[in-house]
C-alpha cells in the first residue's frame, strides 16, 4: 500500500473551513484514498473516500488532484466536535485488505 | 444506522490470564478485522478474517492470539496468556466486501484492555 504524508497538526477557527492536505505520490491506479478520524481514543470513524473524482458527503468533501498524487479533505464549517486526529489512507479496493494507519494530522478547532 | 459493537468497553486482567474480546460486526458484512492501539501510538492491524478463515495476520498476531466466529453474529479475539505489553485499545472492524466495489471498513468503539 502507498505511503501518505500529512502535517502533524493544524489549527482551525470554529465555523471556518478546515482543509487537511495529504500527499500520496506513490499511489497506484487501483488504490483509493480514504479518510478516517479518531476522536480521543474512540474507534476510527470513516469520513469519505474517492478514486479520482472529487467526492462530497454530509461530513466532508474530498478533492483529489488530477495526477492523484495528493488530496485535500475539507470540513466546510468546522465545529469544536471536529477536533480529532485525521488519517489519510491509501488502500486497494476489494475485501480484506488491511488499513495501514499513519500518525495522521491532529486538528484543533478553536472557539 | 448499523454499527459495529464491542464488549466489554474496559477489561482489566492479571498477567498470564486469558481474555476474550467480543465484537458484533455489521450484519451483512463478510470481512472482519482486529486492530489495536497502544496508548499514544498508531492503530496497528492484527488480523483479517473471511469465510471462517484468517485471511491475513500481522507479526503481532502470534500464537497467543486467536480469532473465532462462534455463531452468526459474534466475532471474538482471544489472548491466551496476557502480557503487560498487551495493554491497549482493541478495535474490531467489518466490511461488506461486495465484488467490484470499494470496501469500506467500519470500526467499533473499542475495548480497553489493561493487564496488571
Amino acid at each position: 500500500d502507498a505511503k501518505t504524508t500529512q502535517p502533524p497538526s493544524m489549527d482551525c477557527a470554529e465555523g471556518r473551513a478546515a482543509n487537511l492536505p495529504c500527499n500520496h505520490s506513490t499511489i497506484s491506479g487501483n488504490e483509493y484514498v480514504y479518510w478516517y478520524r479518531q476522536i480521543h481514543s474512540q474507534g476510527p470513524q470513516y469520513i469519505i473516500h474517492g478514486l479520482k473524482n472529487n467526492e462530497t458527503n454530509e461530513m466532508a468533501s474530498l478533492i483529489i488532484t488530477e495526477d492523484r498524487k495528493s488530496s485535500t479533505l475539507i470540513l466546510p464549517h468546522a465545529t469544536l466536535r471536529d477536533t480529532a486526529v485525521y488519517y489519510c489512507i491509501v488502500r486497494r479496493s476489494g475485501g480484506g485488505f488491511k488499513t495501514i494507519f499513519g500518525a495522521g494530522t491532529r486538528l484543533f478547532v478553536k472557539a | 444506522e448499523p454499527e459495529v459493537t464491542q464488549t466489554p468497553s474496559h477489561q482489566v486482567t492479571q498477567m498470564g490470564q486469558e481474555v476474550i474480546l467480543r465484537c458484533v460486526p455489521i450484519s451483512n458484512h463478510l470481512y472482519f478485522y482486529w486492530y489495536r492501539q497502544i496508548l499514544g501510538q498508531k492503530v496497528e492491524f492484527l488480523v483479517s478474517f473471511y469465510n471462517n478463515e484468517i485471511s491475513e495476520k500481522s507479526e503481532i498476531f502470534d500464537d497467543q492470539f486467536s480469532v473465532e466466529r462462534p455463531d452468526g453474529s459474534n466475532f471474538t479475539l482471544k489472548i491466551r496468556s496476557t502480557k503487560l505489553e498487551d495493554s491497549a485499545m482493541y478495535f474490531c472492524a467489518s466490511s461488506e466486501a461486495l465484488a467490484g466495489y470499494t470496501d469500506t471498513q467500519y470500526f467499533g468503539p473499542g475495548t480497553r484492555l489493561t493487564v496488571l
